[in-house]
């Protein structure tokens, strides 16, 4: 059962651009959550879906970022218009259906680098 | 509102003696308590967990938590550290009750075990 799968590893854009950051959840698992930490910080919350829901999205800035995770395919954070304060590690994690005791999977994360 | 709190930014040990990572909580209700390990570059791997029940757990690679209710903590323990124990520890919580499953992190505790 392969983990949590995030891609790409490192990614670098220049202000402006946009980032598209994939996850796909481990076999099975229907809740994905994303988390960011910034340089010498802990993991932060951004959004937790799940199929085709998103059901909290009370750490996500307000503008230029936004989340889906669609009936069929990878969950999807994408950051319009990137600035160099958006420059951090993204990490994806997911759960299992059965409820909130599962601990959270994480996969590998995404690094992103705005020039 | 949710918030955990890991007092030491790095903790010290020789190899072979006792450690002890602290980790203090505020949850309204019941709360869900985790421990996670990030090494260089990678995601997080789940150590261990507090539900319910007995308030020693033990998880993977020897390690184990105690779960102190008047307290409000949450420590993480090994009785013997190991040099590959050296890593970036994470203390997580949820709150027990409510539609999200997100998790709150404290802000890491770096171990470094010295040979």
């Amino acid at each position: 059962n392969a983990g949590v799968m995030q891609n790409p590893r490192h990614l670098v854009r220049r202000r402006g651009q946009e980032a598209r950051l994939r996850c796909s959840p481990m076999k099975g698992h229907s809740h994905v959550y994303w988390y960011r930490q910034l340089p010498e910080e802990g993991l932060k919350f951004m959004v937790y879906l799940q199929k085709e829901n998103i059901i909290d999205e009370s750490g996500m800035p307000k503008e230029r970022f936004s989340a889906e995770f669609p009936k069929e395919g990878p969950s999807i954070l994408r950051i319009q218009q990137v600035v160099r304060g958006d420059s951090a590690a993204y990490f994806c994690a997911s759960s299992p259906p059965e409820g909130g005791s599962n601990e959270q999977f994480f996969g590998p994360g995404t690094r992103l680098t705005v020039l | 509102a949710q918030s955990v709190a890991q007092p030491e930014d790095q903790v010290n040990v020789a190899e072979g003696n006792p450690l002890t990572v602290k980790c203090t909580y505020s949850v309204s209700g019941n709360p869900y308590l985790f421990w996670y390990v990030q090494y260089p570059n990678r995601g997080l791997q789940f150590l261990l967990k507090y539900i319910t029940g007995d308030n020693l757990v033990k998880g993977s690679y020897g390690f184990e938590a105690e779960f102190n209710k008047s307290q409000t903590s949450f420590h993480l323990k090994k009785p013997s550290a190991l040099v590959s124990d050296s890593a970036l520890y994470f203390c997580a919580v949820r709150r027990l009750w409510g539609a999200t499953n997100k998790l709150i992190f404290g802000t890491g505790t770096l171990l470094a075990v010295q040979p």
